[in-house]
């Protein structure tokens, strides 16, 4: 069966320090990922999509960035963070057939 | 007029009690159509699909209506358990073999004793 792995759990990071987030899948081969963000009181927002290895798709412009090294790794990252980049960060794949599988998210608090 | 509106809450309802959540969506061209369930700082996991015939899992019902670009679900004889946020998501084919899904804000329940 398919599972999704994603950490850490929970992250506290000062304003302008870098920032890395890693998802795995395992149990399926050249999944569609996916990275949303959850901001307090407000909906889930897609951020970045990869359809393969090395194809990043960006919805949101910002100072985030992702990248899929392996057929089934999706990083995201920052290179400064701001306060504004606080929220419940979530991995997420997909076969094209049916529904998104989350991972179990990352909450992210920028001080 | 944003993609994805739902109820915006919250619904607070007796247990037993039977409720609805409603859903539109703006995209004409959206292919598949989910409910959500999102419990309090967890990730959101599938609840059900929605078919355009309609279907139904044990106490909820969940139908669409096209013409309308409609989404409901309904829950019966509603339980403690049942407390959560229902997100509302629909999926669009964005290209290059690639899928979107779009969620609404969710509507939060509480089912109360």
């Amino acid at each position: 069966s398919q599972t999704i792995h994603q950490w850490p759990a929970t992250l506290v990071q000062p304003v302008g320090s870098p920032l890395s987030l890693e998802c795995t899948v395992e149990g399926t081969s050249n999944p569609n990922l996916y990275w949303y963000r959850q901001a307090a009181g407000r909906g889930l927002q897609l951020l970045f999509y990869s359809v393969g290895i090395g194809q990043i798709s960006s919805e949101v412009p910002q100072n985030l960035s992702a990248s899929r090294p392996q057929d089934r790794q999706f990083i995201l990252s920052s290179k400064k963070l701001l306060l504004s980049d606080s929220g419940f960060y979530l991995c997420a794949w997909s076969d094209s057939l049916y529904g998104y599988t989350f991972g179990s998210g990352t909450r992210l608090t920028v001080v | 007029r944003k993609e994805v509106e739902q109820d915006p809450g919250p619904f607070n309802v007796p247990e037993g009690a039977t409720v609805a959540f409603n859903c539109t969506y703006s995209n004409s061209a959206s292919q598949s159509f989910f409910w959500y369930r999102q419990d309090c700082r967890k990730e959101p996991k599938l609840l059900m699909s929605v078919y355009s015939s309609g279907n139904e899992d044990g106490r909820f019902t969940a139908q669409l209506n096209r013409a309308s670009q409609y989404i409901s679900l309904l829950i019966r004889d509603s339980k403690l358990s049942d407390s959560a946020t229902y997100l509302c998501a629909v999926r669009t084919y964005s290209g290059a073999g690639s899928y979107q899904l779009t969620f609404g804000k969710g509507t939060k329940l509480s089912v109360i004793p």
